[in-house]
């Protein structure tokens, strides 16, 4: 499968641990991006990065959490001290840019804090 | 910032009928439009999208319209089969040409066979 890939599936946590995400986007494209989608709700934009620069971060996501693309392929996405409220789907997404809009999710991360 | 509001939450539809989804958006700088469909367990996908520069769009049974005069946006699909359950999300581009959408609530159609 030559799709995005998301490791862990599922990841149960207890609060205050810290829980770190990977997604491996298509190889060609250049944009990464990460939504949290929680039960009921459509997916809610978190960061984005062209190639390894992050470009943006939602103003919703607090200094618990981090982002990388270290060589503008995989990304980590790290959440430090867990909260309950952090339980969510973790969506990761792959665009080639440009003109095209699609983005291709991955199946996601799912987070329980415990 | 941008808004995107969906109705309605939840559609129920025997098959073979039509099925009209509704979205409005509160950006007018907005100016690309998709739609994502996710069947249960499974990632969110791409159906069909519209750009500011088009009024109308249509792939085979399913078509959008955009009226940026009012700014909503709306998704038809025609003919509907058991296979189109799933819960449907519209998004907004936030900031031209980034991709960074915003989504609306979704709304769960099921169709009865």
């Amino acid at each position: 499968d030559t799709g995005v890939s998301q490791n862990p599936r599922h990841k149960i946590t207890k609060r205050g641990q810290n829980v770190t995400f990977r997604c491996d986007p298509i190889s060609e494209h250049n944009r990464l991006y990460w939504y949290r989608q929680t039960l009921g709700q459509g997916p809610e934009f978190l960061t984005y990065f062209q190639n390894e620069a992050q470009l943006e971060k939602s103003r919703l996501l607090s200094d618990r959490f981090s982002a990388e693309r270290p060589k503008g392929s995989f990304s980590t996405l790290e959440i430090q001290r867990t909260e309950q409220g952090d339980s969510a789907m973790y969506l990761c997404a792959s665009s080639l840019g440009g003109l095209t809009g699609e983005l291709f999710f991955g199946e996601g991360s799912r987070l329980t804090v415990l | 910032g941008e808004n995107v509001e969906q109705h309605p939450s939840t559609l129920s539809v025997q098959e073979g009928d039509s099925a009209v989804i509704k979205c409005t958006y509160s950006d007018s700088a907005s100016n690309y439009f998709p739609w994502y469909k996710q069947e249960l367990g499974k990632r969110p996908q791409l159906i069909i999208d519209i750009r500011s520069n088009v009024g109308e769009k249509k792939d085979q049974r399913i078509a959008v319209t955009l009226n940026k005069t009012a700014k909503h946006f709306s998704l038809h699909i025609t003919e509907t089969q058991p296979e189109d359950s799933a819960v449907y999300f519209c998004a907004a581009d936030q900031t031209s040409g980034t991709y960074k959408y915003i989504f609306g609530t979704g709304t769960r159609l099921k169709v009865l066979a």
